[in-house]
C-alpha cells in the first residue's frame, strides 16, 4: 500500500526556516517523481515544487513564488522527500502536501497524496 | 504560466443528478490534464489524468473529455459522497497551474 506521511508543521515567524519531511512507503522511491503542492486556509491549490526520479538525476523544478527560498531534496536512508523552507513569509502559510506521481511513460501524473502538514508563518 | 479558468464555482445538485464542471485553459495543453476531488478537511484525490483517463479505483461515473484548451469533467449520477471541491491542474509546461476550484453542494 502506498503510504505518504508529512510532518514538521509548525508555527514560525517570518523571515524564518522551516524543514518538511514526507516519509514514503508501499514502492520504489527512487522510480517515481515527487512533489509539494500547497494550500492556503480556505484557498486553492498551488503546485510548489518538484524532486524528479533517479533517471533524471533527481532534478528539481520549482514556482516563482518560492525559488530561492525552498530546496526539494531526498534522503534515501529514510525515504524521506524533504522541504527546506527559508525566508519564509506570511504568505507561505498553508497546508503542504507531499505528492507522488505515476511512474513510466506517465512519470510527472499525480497520483497520490499525504494528509499534509500545516505551515503557519506569523509574528 | 498557464492560466486556468475553471466554471462554475459551485453548483448545487441533488443525489443521482448528473454535474458537468468545465476548465479552460490560456493556451492548448494537448491532453496534459488531470482532474482532482477534495473533501472537506482531507486531502485532494486524483480522479482522471491525460484529460479522459480514470486513476485506478475511480468510478465510471466520472469522466473526463477535451483537449487543446477546453475541458470537461462530467459525474453522471451524483452520489453522496460526490458533494466536494474539484479542481483541473495542467502538467504540459513549468509551473504546473490548478484551477480555482467547483464546490458541489447539495440542493
Amino acid at each position: 500500500e502506498v503510504q505518504l506521511v508529512e510532518s514538521g508543521g509548525n508555527l514560525v515567524r517570518p523571515g524564518g526556516s522551516l524543514s518538511l519531511s514526507c516519509v514514503v512507503s508501499g514502492f520504489t522511491f527512487s522510480d517515481h517523481y515527487m512533489d509539494w503542492v500547497r494550500q492556503a486556509p480556505g484557498k486553492g491549490l498551488e503546485w510548489v515544487g518538484r524532486s524528479r526520479s533517479k533517471t533524471q538525476s533527481y532534478r528539481t523544478e520549482y514556482a516563482a513564488s518560492v525559488k530561492g527560498r525552498f530546496t526539494i531534496s531526498r534522503d534515501h536512508s529514510t525515504r524521506s522527500l524533504i522541504l527546506q523552507m527559508n525566508s519564509l513569509k506570511t504568505d507561505d502559510t498553508a497546508v503542504y502536501f507531499c505528492v507522488r506521481s505515476l511512474g513510466g511513460a506517465n512519470a510527472g501524473i499525480f497520483d497520490y497524496w499525504g494528509q499534509g502538514t500545516l505551515v503557519t508563518v506569523s509574528s | 504560466d498557464i492560466q486556468m479558468a475553471q466554471s462554475p464555482s459551485s453548483v448545487s445538485a441533488s443525489v443521482g443528478d448528473r454535474v458537468t464542471i468545465t476548465c479552460r485553459t490560456s493556451q492548448g495543453i494537448s491532453s496534459d490534464l488531470a482532474w482532482f476531488q477534495q473533501r472537506p478537511g482531507e486531502a485532494p484525490k486524483s480522479l482522471i489524468y491525460a484529460a479522459s483517463t480514470l486513476q485506478s479505483g475511480v468510478p465510471s461515473r466520472f469522466s473526463g473529455s477535451g483537449f487543446g484548451t477546453d475541458f470537461t469533467l462530467t459525474i453522471t449520477s451524483l452520489q453522496p459522497e460526490d458533494f466536494a471541491t474539484y479542481y483541473c491542474q495542467h502538467y504540459n509546461t513549468y509551473p504546473f497551474t490548478f484551477g480555482g476550484g467547483t464546490k458541489v453542494e447539495s440542493k
